[in-house]
């Protein structure tokens, strides 16, 4: 079975600050890794995901994530925050013919 | 616009009453899914069809729910005897066949079921 573990369910950053959001996952089989976004009250937005590609993935509005097989891990980052990026992030795994597992989010706040 | 549409947005209803809510895909994609989102938590799977066909099927689902895909293209997901417990986000996603070797999904909005 496949798993997604997001450490801190709340991180709070400064405007211009870095943004770190930690995912470590488990699979059985190559991951697909994905990371969403997700507004409030609305459905959730494809940030970016790795397909065994590139192991460095960039996304959209900045964010990029390294996938790092040795320490099951594929945190999303962003080298300077902005007030529009706070809402929840949810990391998730497939194995391609499973449905997505999403961990239980990590809400990003902003302060200016 | 072109994306995952969900029906209603928002339904508030009275415990043991029945809810219906209607996705309609991405044109042309084939695969379907349903999943649950309750308050601090992330997106649960529920059960998702393969064209017509309900291929799979979470413990989450309990008798209570029932879900269907008659054409191959909008879903429906009915909720009977409502509870307390089933108040959640329900979102849809759908994935064409250029993306299902890795399982990214395109959401819907969702809808907001409010139990009382």
């Amino acid at each position: 079975a496949q798993s997604v573990t997001q450490l801190g369910s709340h991180v709070s950053v400064s405007e211009g600050a870095l943004v770190l959001l930690r995912c470590n996952y488990s699979s059985s089989v190559p991951p697909y890794l994905f990371w969403y976004v997700q507004y409030p009250n609305q459905g959730l937005q494809l940030l970016l995901k790795y397909t065994s590609a590139a192991t460095l993935v960039k996304g959209i509005n900045g964010f990029e994530a390294e996938f790092k097989k040795s320490e099951t891990s594929f945190h999303l980052t962003k080298p300077s925050a902005h007030m529009s990026d706070a809402a929840e992030y949810f990391c998730a795994v497939s194995s391609g013919n499973t449905p997505l597992v999403f961990g239980k989010g990590t809400r990003l706040s902003v302060i200016a | 616009d072109t994306g995952v549409s969900q029906n209603p947005r928002h339904k508030i209803t009275k415990r043991g009453q029945n809810v219906t809510f209607r996705c309609d895909p991405i044109s042309e994609h084939n695969r379907l899914y349903w999943y649950r989102q309750t308050l601090g938590q992330g997106p649960e799977f529920l059960t998702y069809f393969q064209n017509e066909a309900q291929l799979e099927k979470s413990r989450l689902l309990s008798d209570r729910f029932s879900a269907e895909r008659p054409k191959g293209s909008f879903s429906t997901l009915e909720i009977q005897r409502t509870e307390q417990g089933d108040s959640a986000m329900y979102l849809c996603a759908s994935v064409g066949s250029g993306s299902l070797n890795t399982g990214e999904l395109f959401f819907g909005e969702g809808s907001r079921l409010t139990v009382l």
